[in-house]
């Protein structure tokens, strides 16, 4: 399997405009996971979902955010407007379901996204 | 929030040295786990760890959960250049299927 594919590696935009990033998990897995890492902040979990559905969006931090999982193979996150705090590495994450837990989680490489 | 907390920030060791990782945590959990990320890549799953599990094993890596503490520890054993990275752990919250939360990490310098 190819791993958790994200796109794009970079981007690199203007403050107020759209950003769109991708994600396709690994085939199988029915968990995905959004999160942002910066350094003052860490890993910051934005949302999840299982099965397609978004389980837990409390990390998101306003409306300008928004995540869609349209189908089992493709996830995106969307900024707008975006602004210059969002400046940050995005990664998607999938697991499988485990008894007992979570289990391991797939990462992808990240989108690095830098808002001027 | 933070879950998971790692101490020390930051560690740096020369080659072939023992390094130890230390992480603290607020609630009850099912399993604890330890990432790894090199410099501009995404994390990687070391080793799970579940509740009811003290110690466990995976080649040079140990890691030892006290759940009374609420504390785990890594170590990596004789260290190479190539550990070098920021290493991470994460827990859920007790309950099956939640999201993991991570703490800021340690990163490790190993040089040689």
């Amino acid at each position: 399997d190819a791993g958790v594919i994200q796109s794009p590696r970079h981007e690199v935009t203007e403050m107020g405009q759209e950003v769109t990033l991708r994600c396709k998990p690994i085939s199988g897995h029915d968990y995905l996971f959004w999160y942002r890492q910066t350094m003052m902040r860490g890993l910051e979990l934005l949302i999840y979902f299982n099965n397609n559905v978004p389980i837990d969006d409390s990390g998101m931090p306003e409306d300008r955010f928004s995540a869609k999982m349209p189908n089992a193979s493709f996830s995106t996150l969307k900024i707008q407007p975006s602004e210059p705090r969002d400046s940050a590495v995005y990664f998607c994450a999938s697991s499988k379901s485990m008894g007992g837990g979570t289990g391991e989680l797939f990462f992808g490489e990240g989108s690095r996204l830098t808002v001027l | 929030s933070q879950q998971g907390e790692e101490d020390p920030q930051a560690l740096s060791i020369q080659e072939g040295e023992n390094a130890t990782m230390n992480c603290s945590y607020k609630t009850s959990i099912n399993n604890l786990q330890w990432y790894r990320q090199n410099s501009g890549r995404g994390l990687v799953h070391l080793i799970l760890i579940r509740s009811n599990e003290r110690e466990k094993h995976s080649g040079r890596l140990r890691v030892t959960l006290d759940t009374s503490k609420k504390s785990s520890s890594l170590l990596i054993t004789a260290s190479r250049a190539a550990d070098t990275a920021s290493y991470f752990c994460a827990t859920d919250a007790g309950q099956a299927g939640t999201a993991l939360i991570f703490g800021k990490g340690t990163t490790l310098s190993v040089s040689s």
